[in-house]
């Protein structure tokens, strides 16, 4: 089955620097979504963007669908320590009924 | 947001045993869904439901099976465990736009 290309796989960052994250697909999606894992849960979505060229913000986050609908960007402002976990993209088509694929997943460090 | 559960948090088991994952969801939600989480593989769907009479195979459902025993339960089987079925277990329920996740069951089969 597809899944989705995220990078970088991993970072260090430290705290109060800005982040950067990608997800690329080989095709298109209706819909982009942003998850972050925190260790031992399950997933939280973070961010949704149904509209291509489309850019969302949810506090210091903001993403991007990009205008090619094949792929999205999720960035971090001011890091805190609480922003450690694994970041997901997922992507979704219209008509299949909600199933989403998801990306490899992008590792999150933050160092005091 | 839906309060998804999922029973047992952790299980080991030895190959060839039959597991059952179970999962339940207070929100009333139609669809709900089994992913498995590999080290660097992110999520892989094994099945999904859009109510108690609809199940539909995902990318991954060889050695699975379901039960849609109500709205909010969906359980998960493995009729004989092996050892590359070793993974963390997710299930999740949705609205048409969103889908959320229980907190995982950690699977190891020796």
């Amino acid at each position: 089955g597809q899944q989705l290309n995220q990078s970088p796989q991993s970072m260090f960052i430290q705290e109060g620097e800005d982040v950067s994250m990608n997800c690329t697909s080989s095709s298109i999606f209706n819909t982009w979504l942003w998850y972050k894992q925190d260790p031992g849960e399950g997933p939280v979505l973070l961010i949704a963007l149904y509209k291509a060229g489309e850019l969302t913000s949810n506090g210091r986050l903001t993403a991007q669908f990009g205008i090619t609908r094949k792929d999205s960007f999720l960035n971090i402002s001011a890091s805190i320590p609480s922003d450690v976990g694994i970041y997901f993209c997922a992507g979704q088509l219209s008509g299949t009924a909600s199933k989403l694929t998801f990306g490899t997943g992008t590792r999150l460090q933050v160092t005091l | 947001d839906a309060d998804v559960t999922q029973t047992p948090r952790n299980r080991i088991t030895k190959t060839g045993k039959r597991i059952m994952l179970e999962c339940s969801q207070t929100k009333g939600h139609d669809r709900m869904y089994w992913y498995r989480q590999d080290p660097g593989l992110g999520l892989r769907l094994i099945y999904y439901s859009f109510d108690v009479k609809d199940i539909n195979k995902g990318e991954i459902s060889d050695g699975y099976s379901v039960s849609r025993q109500a709205q909010a339960k969906f359980s998960l089987s493995l009729e004989s465990a092996i050892p590359n079925q070793t993974a963390l277990y997710f299930c999740a329920a949705s609205n048409a736009d969103t889908q959320y996740f229980g907190p995982g069951t950690r699977l190891t089969v020796l």
